[in-house]
This record gives structure tokens, C-alpha cells and sequence, in this order.
């Protein structure tokens, strides 16, 4: 079945430390983004990469990096200079969906600092 | 500046009755889409219903129709026959054409009891 996956699901971190979170998709999409929730709160755009080898911020891009060295994989690293990392972050792709563009998500990956 | 709203303090509904979400927006741009999303507890983001800022009927899908009144700016959903499985978090968002990225409301709790 065709999708996105991301991992790990949960990761524990201590400050200072830099970690990658993974996102994985088999759908072929060109387009792929980061988004980050916070509890009670609505998704927020980190980065996003219309093609491989290119990508632009979001509105929260500081203290996050990414790549898109394949179609099928666009990691983000949440590094030490972030200074609230704990949340839930969701990636996603944007495919056609009864001829709309839709972004369709992975389970997510829950990231706490310790 | 794009924004979406969603105000509706946490919802009880009965199951097998019927459910309206408010969401308003604001653009000045004249070519958008509307979204709404379902997130149960597992944190997965589910694709529900797409409208387009042109399209001259509100979008229906399954149990999930779209109220949409351009003039007011307003994306209502609604779920009719409510099942216990529809117990989730809902997002409105807004894709904006200027450069293909989705803005999303904060989100409406939604509990059906039997």
C-alpha cells in the first residue's frame, strides 16, 4: 500500500542533543512538507520541497534543517539551537485526490526533551 | 496575511445526530481551496472534503458535506449521522495559490456519546 512513513513514533531527547526525524513516502509525490503541532494547537509549516534538491522555510524554520537528496525522503533534524522542541511533528506529501491537490500525512513522530 | 478560525469551544454530540463545525478564513486572494481534516487521538491527519473557491456547489462526501459561503468567508462542515468513531479533533485549512502551502485553523473537539 502506498504512503507516507515516518519514525521513529517517539523519541526522547536531552538538550543539546541534535536528532533526525524520518519521512519516507512511496505515492511519488514531487511535493513533501513538515509540520509541527503543539498541544491544542492547529499545524504549523516548518519547511517544504517542491522538488528533490530544493526546499524552502515555513513559517517556524529556525532551528531546523532538512534535505531532499531523494524524491522519497525528506528528514528533518531538529537541532540544539531549537528551543522548544517538544511537540508532535507530521509530514506530509501532496497528491491528487478527486482532482484536488491534497496533502496526505504520516502517523507522526512525537519528540520530548528531557 | 492568510488566517483561518475556528472559535467552537469542545463539542458533545449524540450519536446518529448531525454536527456543524464553524470555520471563516480570510484572503484577498481570489483563487483558494478549503480543506477540512479528521485527527483522532492516534495524531494520524485524515483527509475529509476539498472545496474550491470556484466551484458554484458546496462539495459533499459520504457523511461529510461542506457549507461554503463565499461572501461571509465561512467553511462550515458538517457530519450528519454521527458515529462514535467520529470522536476526533477537526481542522479547517486554507490553501493559499500564491505559493501552494496550507494554513490551518487551531481545530474543534468533537465527542459523540451513545
Amino acid at each position: 500500500d502506498g504512503g507516507i512513513t515516518q519514525s521513529p513514533k517517539y523519541l526522547f531527547r536531552k538538550e543539546g542533543q541534535n536528532v533526525t526525524l524520518s519521512c519516507e513516502q512511496n505515492l511519488n509525490h514531487d511535493a513533501m512538507y513538515w509540520y509541527r503541532q503543539d498541544p491544542g494547537q492547529g499545524l504549523r509549516l516548518i519547511y517544504y520541497s517542491q522538488i528533490v534538491n530544493d526546499f524552502q522555510k515555513g513559517d517556524i524554520a529556525e532551528g531546523y534543517s532538512v534535505s531532499r537528496e531523494k524524491k522519497e525522503s525528506f528528514p528533518l533534524t531538529v537541532t540544539s539551537a531549537q528551543k522548544n522542541p517538544t511537540a508532535f511533528y507530521l509530514c506530509a506529501s501532496t497528491g491528487q485526490i478527486s482532482g484536488a491537490n491534497v496533502l496526505t500525512f504520516g502517523a507522526g513522530s512525537r519528540l520530548t526533551v528531557l | 496575511a492568510q488566517k483561518i478560525t475556528q472559535t467552537q469551544p469542545g463539542m458533545f454530540v449524540q450519536e446518529k445526530e448531525a454536527v456543524t463545525l464553524d470555520c471563516t478564513y480570510d484572503t484577498s486572494d481570489p483563487s483558494y481551496g478549503l480543506f477540512w481534516y479528521k485527527q483522532p487521538s492516534s495524531g494520524e491527519m485524515i483527509f475529509l472534503i476539498y472545496q474550491g473557491s470556484y466551484d458554484q456547489q458546496n462539495a459533499t462526501e459520504g457523511r461529510y458535506s461542506l457549507n461554503f459561503q463565499k461572501a461571509r468567508k465561512s467553511a462550515n462542515l458538517v457530519i450528519s449521522a454521527s458515529q462514535l468513531g467520529d470522536s476526533a479533533m477537526y481542522f479547517c485549512a486554507m490553501r493559499y495559490y500564491g505559493n501552494n502551502r496550507l494554513a490551518f485553523g487551531k481545530g474543534n473537539q468533537v465527542v459523540v456519546i451513545p
